[in-house]
């Protein structure tokens, strides 16, 4: 099956510092790719849409500023945390979708963000 | 706005249980709503999916039925083994800011004993 993979699996940060997470679509092109967000014991809430080569959806109360993604090729998107806070600190989860597919999207692992 | 309720848990079964995991949602139109499942150290993966009422989604020995006049779609699943211990999650997808963004209940952690 298709697999998407997420760099890194965790990854702890300093306040005010930026951190890069990726997103890869490791056997298909992923002409569309989302990011979530899920808090402990919360739901998994969409962050925002990418689709190859123009500028990220973000979803009402997303900051755009804050949360940069980029979605340069049909394999690879990532997310960049600015500047980030501890209450930032969350799982951060991609899912990828190939043009072909009405419905199924593919999910990355996951990545831990810890700031302090 | 669009939004999903399963049921809390864990959920703990003895193996070869009838399971019944509940999902309602709140949406406007008509939405897909699918089930996810999460196994320790994975990503989710797409479990089932009905597109309009009615339509009854199955995989694995799982069901769930698109239910529009109690808006619920419940999992289901005559015999459970030890191997379907995961988290699962139900979900709906709306034409939203993003077209195939989707909407997630908590998830429900199912454990299954031997």
């Amino acid at each position: 099956g298709a697999v998407v993979s997420q760099h890194p699996s965790w990854v702890i940060c300093k306040s005010g510092t930026s951190v890069k997470i990726e997103c890869r679509s490791l056997d298909f092109q992923a002409t569309t790719m989302f990011w979530y967000r899920q808090f402990p014991k919360q739901s998994l809430m969409l962050m925002a849409t990418s689709n190859e080569g123009s500028k990220a959806t973000y979803e009402q109360g997303v900051e755009k500023d804050k949360f940069l993604i980029n979605h340069a090729s049909l394999t690879l998107s990532t997310l960049t945390v600015t500047s980030a806070h501890p209450e930032d600190s969350s799982f951060y989860i991609c899912s990828a979708k190939e043009a072909r597919e009405a419905y199924e999207q593919y999910f990355g692992p996951g990545t831990r963000l810890t700031v302090t | 706005g669009n939004s999903v309720t399963q049921m809390e848990g864990p959920v703990t079964l003895s193996e070869e249980a009838f399971l019944t995991i509940n999902c309602t949602y709140t949406a406007t139109g008509y939405p897909s709503l699918f089930w996810y499942v999460q196994y320790p150290g994975e990503g989710l993966q797409l479990l089932l999916k009905a597109t309009k009422a009615d339509d009854k989604g199955s995989n694995k020995g799982f069901e769930a039925t698109y239910r529009k006049e109690t808006t619920s779609f419940h999992l289901e699943k005559g015999s459970v083994q030890v191997s379907d211990s995961a988290v699962y999650f139900c979900a709906l997808r709306y034409s939203g800011g993003g077209a195939d963004g989707l909407t997630f209940g908590k998830g429900t952690h199912l454990i299954i004993q031997p």
